[in-house]
């Protein structure tokens, strides 16, 4: 099971790029990172996921190195409603019997200030 | 991806009564996940529902305390039972969409506050 770990909190600027970073030293060959997104009073929200190297979607890019020991979202120009806790989560594609690994870490509390 | 309604979305209770939150999905699914996630805290997973079997419950978690029905493929239930101030906390259903590998989709949660 991929133990993650992130920073607890991060300010921003408005208009400024956000970079978080989650480590996940023991991440194993069949895993994939998947970020998270939660705002207050909802659920958390799918972000963007990766394997390795970079993907990118409408909302924020994921950068993997070549050891995936680490990943970084990356939120281009944030806004204040970018404002919210951002989660990495890292389980298997496939998920065995018995073995879900649904576990989130403490998430990154990111505030954008105007 | 599938859309999730959680019922009630906020009860206020008295200690030692029980509630049922009911989770209904859109579509068929297999597995649904039930969280909890204490004032200010991260996510934690209390059971795994599979429909015509036990829900598998999570170190921590006992089926007295938190029982859970899943009677077919787009319903489950969560109870929580004999409650104290100490289960104050949002309640959240969640299911495995088809997008990507396994990514989850949530609920938008059960806000209970016991006194």
């Amino acid at each position: 099971l991929a133990k993650t770990t992130q920073p607890i909190s991060m300010d921003s600027y408005e208009g400024q790029e956000v970079n978080i970073t989650c480590s996940h030293n023991n991440i194993a060959t069949n895993d994939y990172i998947t970020w998270y997104q939660q705002f207050p009073s909802q659920g958390p929200r799918f972000i963007i996921q990766g394997y390795k190297t970079k993907v990118t979607n409408e909302v924020a890019s994921l950068f993997i190195p070549a050891d995936r020991k680490s990943s970084t979202l990356s939120l281009p120009r944030v806004s204040l409603s970018d404002t919210a806790v951002y989660y990495c989560l890292v389980r298997p594609a496939y998920s065995g019997a018995g073995s879900y690994q649904l576990t989130f870490g403490k998430g990154t509390k990111l505030s954008v200030i105007p | 991806s599938a859309v999730i309604s959680q019922k009630p979305s906020r009860d206020i209770c008295q200690r030692g009564t029980s509630l049922t939150i009911q989770c209904q999905v859109d579509s068929q699914v297999t597995m649904m996940f039930w969280y909890r996630q204490q004032p200010g805290q991260s996510l934690t997973l209390i059971a795994t529902a599979n429909q015509g079997s036990e829900a598998t419950y999570e170190s921590g978690f006992v089926i007295d305390k938190f029982p859970i029905s899943r009677p077919n493929l787009t319903f489950s239930t969560l109870t929580v039972s004999n409650m104290s101030p100490e289960d104050s906390s949002i309640y959240l259903c969640s299911v495995e969409t088809g997008a990507g590998a396994n990514v989850l989709t949530f609920g938008a949660g059960s806000r209970l506050t016991v006194l």
